[in-house]
């Protein structure tokens, strides 16, 4: 089955300064990767995603980059602000054909601190 | 009201008590999930269901047990609790057919076990 590695597991950053987390994932079959925050109390949400025929995304402040031949993918946050204080997991998954992934495999996280 | 609803929210228990925890979803989604999450290991898929009538078993299955009453409920039991039980638990949805594989996570349930 599918393996997620996902670093550093802590992340203190400056308020302002970019953070960069990284996942690496083992099956070259899987061709979508999400990444999810996870704010104190609360459950997972979906912040970004990319899918293996794309190398890189963009939504305001934060990028998604995929190296499919080295299987590895990176979350980037440029000018962090106190509100991207969370957790963050990367995922994979296989989207098949007719839709819907088959359940995802998540890597262990990674706790964002921004410092004021 | 949340689209994804879990009860309880928290739960103590003992050990060797049946417990179950209840997800009910407003989002019309087919398919259903129960996650676990432990510090330090992420989210790790317990049970999961594509329609009523589909149960699949996940990665850490064993211990854990599940029912799909409806489309939009998902129970998730433990026979037996035991100490290492204790996490957090997830119930999670998503679409069927085309469309992004998002998951629509509930606020979790925290479960206890003494």
């Amino acid at each position: 089955g599918e393996n997620v590695e996902q670093h550093p597991s802590t992340l203190s950053v400056q308020e302002g300064d970019s953070a960069v987390i990284k996942c690496t994932y083992s099956d070259s079959a899987s061709n979508y990767f999400p990444w999810y925050k996870q704010e104190l109390g609360k459950g997972p949400q979906l912040i970004i995603d990319i899918r293996s025929n794309v190398g890189e995304k963009k939504d305001q402040r934060i990028a998604v980059t995929l190296n499919k031949t080295a299987k590895h993918f990176s979350l980037h946050i440029t000018e962090t602000q106190p509100e991207d204080s969370a957790v963050y997991f990367c995922a994979a998954s296989i989207i098949f054909l007719g839709g819907g992934a088959d359940g995802l495999t998540f890597g262990k996280g990674t706790h964002l601190i921004i410092q004021p | 009201d949340a689209d994804v609803t879990q009860t309880p929210r928290n739960r103590i228990t003992k050990t060797g008590k049946r417990i179950m925890l209840e997800c009910s979803q407003t989002k019309g989604h087919d398919r259903m999930y129960w996650y676990r999450q432990d510090p330090g290991l992420g989210l790790r898929l317990i049970y999961y269901s594509f329609d009523v009538k589909d149960i699949n078993k996940g990665e850490i299955s064993d211990g854990y047990s599940v029912s799909r009453q409806a489309q939009a409920k998902f129970s998730l039991s433990l026979e037996s609790a035991i100490p290492n039980q204790t996490a957090l638990y997830f119930c999670a949805t998503s679409e069927q057919g085309f469309g992004s594989g998002e998951l629509f996570f509930g606020e979790g349930s925290r479960l206890t076990v003494l």
